[in-house]
């Protein structure tokens, strides 16, 4: 059973501040990792995709891929209120086009 | 370009009918996929189509559930018998193959139902 781990949260951070949302997984052979972000009551939009070990920046948005320790990373850089969502991990199951996701972590970041 | 459609937005049912829900994929986009998001859980996954090949029906809970996709575009998820448990968001997505060889997945608005 192919599973992909986040912590719940919420994950609380001030205007400003650097948010870091978290995401362990454990198929090991996967090699395709994306972040959504998704609002209450809307469906999930797609921030970041990450398939090479190491970091990958988009404005605001960096993604840290470390394939050995099966670990993923999103940092969010001068939060803003409209950052606040939950932002879903979600991997690329090997030999699939399928994904798995985890739960999500929800962040707010307060004003 | 427009993106993926579903509909309907919110559909309410009693318990024992059966229902249908339609995916309308981004234009060109050869794959499609259904999830479902039940309240406070992460999205499950439910069947794929690629093209012309056979569906991936793994993710599929049990018999009552079943989709179709007509001429490589439009999906269909039908629901039989619907019990409280399946209540839901239900999401389709679409992708192509990115240069990469990797699907990046678009998300539809969903569609939000209810079991009485």
């Amino acid at each position: 059973q192919k599973e992909v781990e986040q912590n719940s949260g919420p994950l609380s951070v001030p205007e400003g501040a650097i948010a870091s949302l978290n995401c362990t997984y454990s198929d090991r052979v996967s090699q395709s990792f994306f972040w959504y972000r998704q609002y209450s009551g809307k469906s999930p939009e797609l921030i970041m995709s990450i398939y090479s070990n190491g970091d990958k920046e988009d404005g605001r948005f960096t993604a840290q891929l470390n394939k050995a320790s099966q670990y993923v990373s999103l940092l969010i850089r001068d939060s803003q209120p409209s950052d606040s969502a939950t932002y879903l991990c979600a991997v690329m199951n090997s030999g699939y086009s399928t994904l798995t996701f985890g739960k999500g972590t929800m962040l707010l970041v307060s004003p | 370009g427009a993106g993926v459609s579903q509909s309907p937005s919110n559909k309410v049912t009693e318990k024992g009918k059966d229902v249908e829900l339609r995916c309308d994929p981004i234009s060109g986009h050869t794959a499609l996929y259904w999830y479902r998001q039940s309240l406070g859980q992460g999205l499950e996954f439910l069947i794929y189509f690629q093209g012309n090949s056979a569906p991936d029906k793994s993710g599929l809970p049990s018999d009552r559930f079943s989709a179709e996709r007509t001429g490589g575009s439009v999906s269909t998820l039908t629901i039989q018998r619907t019990q409280q448990e399946d209540s839901a968001v239900y999401l389709c997505a679409s992708s192509s193959t990115s240069v990469q060889g990797t699907d990046t997945q678009y998300f539809g608005p969903g569609t939000r139902l209810t079991v009485l």
